[in-house]
């Protein structure tokens, strides 16, 4: 089966503009993540989808980002402007409960340059 | 609320020598565990999971951690390392509500 596809895989941009990232979940997972990895560090939570519901978006920094998934499968996370620190990785996984248990599967990232 | 402190941020050994990459959580509620490995430029993979039933539990490319609930610890360990074992290791945890709680990695590089 197809893995988790995202779009773009590199993307440089100077503060104050705005960026969107695209995430294609696996068929038939209702679940979506999007997550954010600075350097250094291990990946954050940003915001958790149920079908096209937010579960949790309690470390989403709301003042600049935004996400949506509209119809339930693909997503996009939006950053609006964007500031220095927002240079990290960031992820989408997807999980099913079918899949055996709470297992995440993660894309390839999208590694965000703020100059 | 639940935290993962992964001890090592760098873990230097030379192949075929055994490695042990060492992992703490800390939570109120019953949890699961997990080990993901990130090879450069590429997405986590899960190596292992620990969910319930037996506390040791294994990878298809030999690779094993043991859950121990009185240590709160899940650390990987594997007997012979290889080149290609070189990646960051991430440990996490879930306290059932499908969230996951990173740790900060452990870069692992394997030395010929």
């Amino acid at each position: 089966e197809a893995g988790v596809a995202q779009s773009p895989r590199y993307k440089i941009i100077e503060k104050r503009q705005s960026v969107a990232f695209w995430c294609n979940p696996i068929s038939g997972h209702a679940t979506l993540y999007w997550y954010q990895q600075i350097l250094g560090q291990g990946p954050k939570l940003l915001i958790q989808f149920q079908n096209n519901g937010v579960v949790d978006d309690s470390q989403l920094p709301k003042d600049r980002f935004s996400a949506e998934r509209l119809k339930g499968v693909d997503s996009t996370l939006k950053i609006q402007p964007a500031k220095l620190e927002d240079s990290a990785v960031y992820l989408c996984a997807s999980s099913s409960r079918t899949s055996g248990g709470y297992e995440q599967y993660f894309g390839p990232g999208t590694r965000l340059t703020v100059t | 609320a639940q935290s993962v402190t992964q001890l090592d941020s760098q873990v230097p050994v030379f192949e075929e020598a055994p490695v042990e990459l060492r992992c703490n959580y800390s939570s109120s509620v019953s949890v699961y565990l997990f080990w993901y490995v990130q090879y450069p430029n590429q997405g986590l993979q899960l190596l292992l999971k620990y969910l319930s039933g037996s506390t040791l539990v294994e990878s298809i490319n030999g690779f094993e951690a043991e859950f121990n609930k009185s240590q709160t610890s899940f650390h990987l360990r594997k007997p012979s390392v290889h080149i290609s074992d070189t990646a960051e290791y991430f440990c996490a945890v879930s306290g059932g509500s499908e969230k996951l709680v990173f740790g900060k990695g452990t870069k692992l590089t394997v030395n010929p």
